[in-house]
């Protein structure tokens, strides 16, 4: 298996336009987690689905922020519109309820 | 919540043990201890987990005393490779809603 897949690896964009990331998890695991990591405040879980369905999004930093997993190899999250607070790296991850695999991450910056 | 505390540097030289700890005073009877390690422009990765007394894998052991109220991750001789943040987090097998990473521990190894 390739693992975690993320894209793009890096994205560059002005402020006030949609971002769009997007993670294909590993095949099999159920749950998967969106993280953003910046250096003020480290490592942060933004929302995590099992089976396609969102289990909790209170990590989501405010309405502008939105995920989607329309079947079991496919999420997105979408910043819209973007800010240049939203600059960070985001990471998707996939388990099968234990270890989580952690995909190569998005660098976003919002200019 | 459990939440976790831990040093947020430290700094070893090559061939030294290294032992971090992680306080995590509110732990529940059903969590457990999970230890990832997050090199720079990657996402972080597994490397221990426990629920209590002591286990051991091949990278390290992880220390758990009887009121679980703290862990100690133990890495044996270490090398300039194993700098890196390393993370404790707590996981309750009810689901991943108080899961977080935090800024974790930047273990610095010098030769």
């Amino acid at each position: 298996d390739a693992g975690v897949i993320q894209s793009p690896r890096h994205e560059v964009t002005e402020m006030g336009q949609e971002v769009t990331l997007r993670c294909k998890p590993i095949s099999g695991h159920d749950y998967l987690f969106w993280y953003r990591q910046t250096m003020m405040r480290g490592l942060e879980l933004l929302i995590y689905f099992n089976n396609n369905v969102p289990i909790d999004d209170s990590g989501m930093p405010e309405d502008r922020f939105s995920a989607k997993m329309p079947n079991a190899s496919f999420s997105t999250l979408k910043i819209q519109p973007s800010e240049p607070r939203d600059s960070a790296v985001y990471f998707c991850a996939s388990s099968a309820r234990g270890e989580q695999f952690f995909g190569p991450g998005t660098r976003l910056t919002v200019l | 919540l459990a939440k976790t505390t831990q040093p947020i540097s430290m700094d070893s030289y090559e061939g030294q043990e290294v032992n971090i700890t992680c306080s995590h005073n509110n732990i529940a009877t059903n969590d457990y201890i999970t230890w990832y390690q997050q090199f720079p422009s990657q996402g972080p990765r597994f490397i221990i987990q426990g629920y209590k007394t002591k286990v051991t894998n091949e990278v390290a052991s992880l220390f758990i005393p009887a009121d679980r109220k703290s862990s100690t991750l133990s890495l044996p001789r270490v090398s300039l490779s194993d700098t890196a943040v390393y993370y404790c987090l707590v996981v309750g097998l009810s689901g991943y809603s108080t899961l977080t990473f935090g800024k974790g521990t930047m273990l610095l190894v010098s030769p």
